[in-house]
C-alpha cells in the first residue's frame, strides 16, 4: 500500500511565525501536492510538483511556498504564518501517469494563533 | 478556471440509493475522480471516468457525461458506514481541483 506521512498531526503556530509541514511517500510518485481544506470550501490546491526540484502554483498559493529537492519528500513552507492560514493541510502523491489516483496524508491541523 | 459544483448535504436511509451529482466547468479535461472522506480523516479513492458512460464497483456505481459536463456517484444498498463526505474531482494536465463536497448521512 502506498503510504504518504506527513510529519505532525497537530500544530500550533504563532502569528509572523516561519512554518514548515513536511511530507514524505514512499512509492517512488513523481507527483506530489498539497491542499488545505476548510469547512464549505472543500480542498484547494495550494502546489504541487511534477518531479524533483519542480513546482508550480496551484490555485491559492499566496503565502505559501514549496521545496522538492528529494523525490519522496514535499514540504510546504508558510513563510510568515497568519491566522487565515489556520487550516487542515493534505498532502498527497500520484505515479506521474497522470491517471492514477491521489493517495492522500492523513493531514496536519495547524493552528495559527 | 475551475468550477465544480456539488450539493452540500443530502440524507437517506439505511438501505435505500442515494445520487450524488456533480457538475463542472474547466478549461481542460482528462479524468473526473469520486473521494471518499470520513471524518477527520483523509480521502479514500472511489472511482475514476475518463470516458462517457457507467463504471461499476460493487455498491458504488459512476457515471460521466463530458459533453454535458455532468457526473454523479450512485450508492446501493446503503450502510451507516457509508456516513461521510463524497468528493468530485477533475483532473486536467498534473491538477486534481475538487469540488466543495457533499456530507452523506445514512440513518436507520
Amino acid at each position: 500500500d502506498v503510504k504518504v506521512t506527513q510529519s505532525s498531526r497537530y500544530l500550533v503556530k504563532r502569528t509572523g511565525e516561519k512554518v514548515f509541514l513536511e511530507c514524505v511517500q514512499d512509492m517512488d510518485h513523481e507527483n506530489m501536492f498539497w491542499y488545505r481544506q476548510d469547512p464549505g470550501l472543500g480542498l484547494r490546491l495550494i502546489y504541487f510538483s511534477y518531479d524533483v526540484k519542480m513546482k508550480e502554483k496551484g490555485d491559492i498559493p499566496e503565502g505559501y511556498s514549496v521545496s522538492r529537492e528529494k523525490k519522496e519528500r514535499f514540504s510546504l513552507i508558510l513563510e510568515s504564518a497568519s491566522t487565515n492560514q489556520t487550516s487542515m493541510y493534505l498532502c498527497a502523491s500520484r505515479p506521474g501517469d497522470g491517471y492514477s489516483p491521489l493517495h492522500f496524508g492523513n493531514g496536519t491541523r495547524l493552528t495559527v494563533t | 478556471g475551475q468550477n465544480i459544483d456539488q450539493p452540500t448535504e443530502m440524507t437517506a436511509t439505511e438501505g435505500a440509493i442515494v445520487q450524488i451529482n456533480c457538475t463542472y466547468q474547466t478549461s481542460g479535461f482528462n479524468g473526473l475522480f469520486w473521494y471518499q472522506q470520513h471524518a477527520g480523516e483523509a480521502p479514500t479513492f472511489l472511482s475514476y471516468n475518463v470516458l462517457d458512460g457507467l463504471e461499476e464497483k460493487g455498491r458504488f456505481s459512476s457515471f460521466l457525461s463530458r459533453s454535458k459536463g455532468y457526473s454523479y456517484l450512485l450508492l446501493k444498498e446503503l450502510q451507516m458506514k457509508d456516513s461521510a463526505s463524497y468528493l468530485c474531482a477533475v483532473l486536467n494536465d498534473y491538477k486534481l481541483s475538487f469540488g466543495a463536497g457533499t456530507t452523506v448521512t445514512v440513518r436507520a
